[in-house]
């Protein structure tokens, strides 16, 4: 089966902290996506990354970063000295010749980041 | 000028009644999907279309229909709404073949209430 898995429905932090979001996923293709999305109270789906399945390199901008194991099927994502701004809900999502493009979502992690 | 807009942005209407939710893009992407959101279920894909000739029931199609009018536009219909329509709303598009691959770019969403 193809499936994202956010076990942290809710996160919660102080500012300047680090914070690490999880996310497991399940599939048989080889070729595959992985992406993560931000949606801030404001509504709107901000597209993050995007990684190809492979590429193994951990990726960094700026206070993000990610981390993707294939051996563990993880592809989480860190979140350094935290700030309020980055109160959102953040999504994992996969896609795949399995799925024809489609994305497959997880539920979603809601960070919130206290002054 | 966002490069998907979506229209209305917010829209209160009552049981029975037909809605329109409109999509329009100039991203020139081939593909375009309609998603909603509803709190603790994520998002699920209510249709997609892979071009203009090419449309497709996602997991939750039921009372809702699609109409692909250009590459550019892509219409949700509730044709009767009910109550458990009431949701956030969104389009996104992607392009095949290319560097961004399956990358979904979301519009700013659409918040429905049926009373």
């Amino acid at each position: 089966a193809q499936k994202v898995t956010q076990a942290q429905t809710e996160i919660s932090v102080v500012e300047k902290e680090d914070v690490t979001l999880d996310c497991v996923y399940e599939t048989r293709d080889t070729t595959y996506y992985l992406f993560w999305y931000k949606q801030p109270p404001s509504g709107e789906l901000v597209f993050l990354i995007r990684r190809n399945s492979f590429d193994e390199q951990n990726e960094i901008s700026g206070r993000y970063s990610w981390n993707f194991q294939k051996s563990t099927s993880s592809f989480n994502f860190t979140i350094t000295a935290s700030q309020v701004v980055d109160s959102a809900v953040y999504f994992c999502a996969l896609s795949g010749t399995f799925n024809g493009g489609k994305l497959i979502f997880g539920q979603g992690t809601e960070l919130s980041v206290k002054p | 000028d966002a490069d998907v807009t979506q229209t209305p942005r917010n829209r209160i209407t009552k049981t029975g009644k037909r809605i329109m939710l409109e999509c329009s893009q100039t991203k020139g992407h081939d593909r375009m999907y309609w998603y909603r959101q509803d709190p603790g279920l994520g998002l699920r894909l209510i249709y997609y279309s892979f071009d203009v000739k090419d449309i497709n029931k996602g997991e939750i199609s039921d009372g809702y229909s699609v109409s692909r009018q250009a590459q550019a536009k892509f219409s949700l219909s509730l044709e009767s709404a009910i109550p458990n329509q009431t949701a956030l709303y969104f389009c996104a598009t992607s392009e095949p073949g290319t560097e961004d691959t399956d990358t979904q770019y979301f519009g700013p969403g659409t918040r429905l209430t049926v009373l």
